[in-house]
């Protein structure tokens, strides 16, 4: 069980430059979460996928911000013209389906925008 | 507006003692509450769960207690190990649409050997 990972782990870029993060779910879930963690505060819910739809996306989720699951395997979440405040870990989660299944994080992507 | 809330940031106890987390909630929609474990530079790492049907679950050193009327619940660790030593953040889900968490802003948890 390889559980679920993310890459790359950290990300530096200028101000106004395009990055693209990547997360693979545990294989047989369904369900795949993005969340934006900030200093001293807990994930902020982005976006959700049920197999490759992207079925809820939160008011976070500016223009700029684009996820995609092809497939309904791995997903990638792009920012366009990343500004300062873009800086923050972006974390995956995914789980199985029903109602109380537990969501498994990735380690996260810590972009830093200069 | 933050719907899930602890107020405590940190908290310091004795190795072998109790620890006790607090966390609140103010959405009544939300029946399925989590606790997460976070060392730094990684994600947080599920511990226990308990469903609005239930009022306490226990997993080992580890149970979590919900008080529905109070829109309340804690965790308790016993008894408590320096490698308890992280963020514990409280996490919390309504009953439809994407079930996606809304968390806490953490509790620092120090184990003193």
């Amino acid at each position: 069980d390889t559980g679920v990972s993310q890459d790359p782990r950290h990300k530096i870029t200028k101000r106004g430059q395009n990055v693209t993060f990547r997360c693979d779910p545990i294989s047989e879930h369904n369900r795949l979460y993005w969340y934006r963690q900030t200093l001293g505060q807990g994930p902020e819910f982005l976006t959700y996928f049920q197999n490759e739809a992207q079925l809820e996306k939160s008011r976070l989720l500016s223009d700029r911000f684009s996820a995609e699951r092809p497939k309904g395997s791995f997903s990638t979440l792009e920012i366009q013209r990343t500004e300062q405040g873009d800086s923050a870990m972006y974390l995956c989660a995914s789980s199985g389906d029903g109602r109380y299944n537990e969501q498994f994080f990735g380690p996260g992507t810590r972009l830093t925008v200069l | 507006d933050q719907q899930v809330k602890q107020n405590s940031p940190s908290l310091s106890v004795q190795e072998g003692r109790i620890s006790i987390l607090n966390c609140d909630y103010t959405n009544s929609m939300f029946d399925y509450f989590l606790w997460y474990k976070k060392y730094p530079a990684e994600g947080p790492t599920f511990l226990i769960s308990i469903s609005s049907i239930k009022d306490k679950n226990e997993d080992g050193r580890f149970t979590v207690f919900l008080n529905k009327s109070a829109k309340h619940l804690s965790l308790h660790i016993v008894p408590s190990q320096p490698g308890d030593s992280a963020v514990y953040f409280c996490a919390a889900s309504g009953k439809t649409g994407a079930n996606n968490l809304f968390f806490g802003t953490g509790t620092r948890l120090t184990v003193i050997p």
